[in-house]
């Protein structure tokens, strides 16, 4: 596997199931991101990972619980969704946070419908 | 706060003809200024990149960008549109301590 890798690439739940989305990077990156893409909406920033520390979240609901278990992994923990949630999700990674002309690698994505 | 603008949602083009997709950012330093791709189902994928130097940057698939500072812009070009372009293009700001801003994004149709 090569470049940013997301698994499911979709996903149908429940309100009550609690599920995990996977993303892994084989590029030897630092930084790793998680965004929420709804339809009609603008890409929405939710979380990042720099060196496996966490080092923002924008505004996240507690349903959606990130974990980084080393630079290459990164995981989105949900619970208790809403429909509203239903989006695309969307993981990238970079060198690092903090490099200006860092560009992020994105990987396909998981398409999450809520029901 | 840095922000970037995409002033147009939608553009529908005649494939064969050209193409530019404008963006506007607002930063107060030296902006580094990104282009990206999406293709329905995937995510996004890097077209070109500006940080310094010559202001008409080459990017993958025949697009080109040009920054012109004192108009804050950072457009998007390509002179003959292939209908395989066809996908929401993402302007992109970052700063000098690397936190990015996406545009809102424009999708691009192209007639046949």
């Amino acid at each position: 596997e090569t470049g940013v890798t997301q698994t499911p690439r979709h996903l149908v739940m429940g309100m009550t199931n609690k599920k995990s989305l996977k993303c892994e990077q084989h590029l030897g990156h630092n930084a790793m991101y998680w965004y929420k893409q709804s339809a009609k909406k603008p890409l929405e920033l939710m979380f990042v990972y720099n060196f496996k520390e966490q080092t923002e979240n924008n505004s996240v609901p507690s349903r959606f619980s990130p974990e980084c278990p080393n630079s290459s992994h990164l995981f989105l923990h949900l619970h208790t969704l809403q429909p509203e949630d239903s989006a695309l999700y969307l993981c990238a990674s970079s060198q690092d946070r903090e490099g200006s002309y860092n560009e992020q690698f994105f990987g396909p994505g998981t398409r999450l419908t809520v029901l | 706060a840095q922000s970037v603008t995409q002033p147009d949602i939608h553009i529908t083009v005649s494939e064969g003809a050209s193409l530019e997709l404008r963006c506007n950012y607002s930063y107060g330093a030296t902006p580094y200024l990104f282009w990206y791709v999406q293709s329905p189902g995937q995510g996004l994928q890097l077209l070109l990149k500006y940080f310094s130097g010559d202001t008409l940057v080459q990017g993958i698939k025949g697009f080109e960008a040009e920054f012109k500072r004192s108009q804050s812009s950072f457009n998007l070009r390509k002179p003959s549109v292939h209908w395989s372009d066809a996908a929401e293009y993402f302007c992109a700001v970052n700063t000098n301590a690397g936190k990015s801003t996406f545009g809102d994004g424009t999708t691009l149709t192209v007639k046949p």
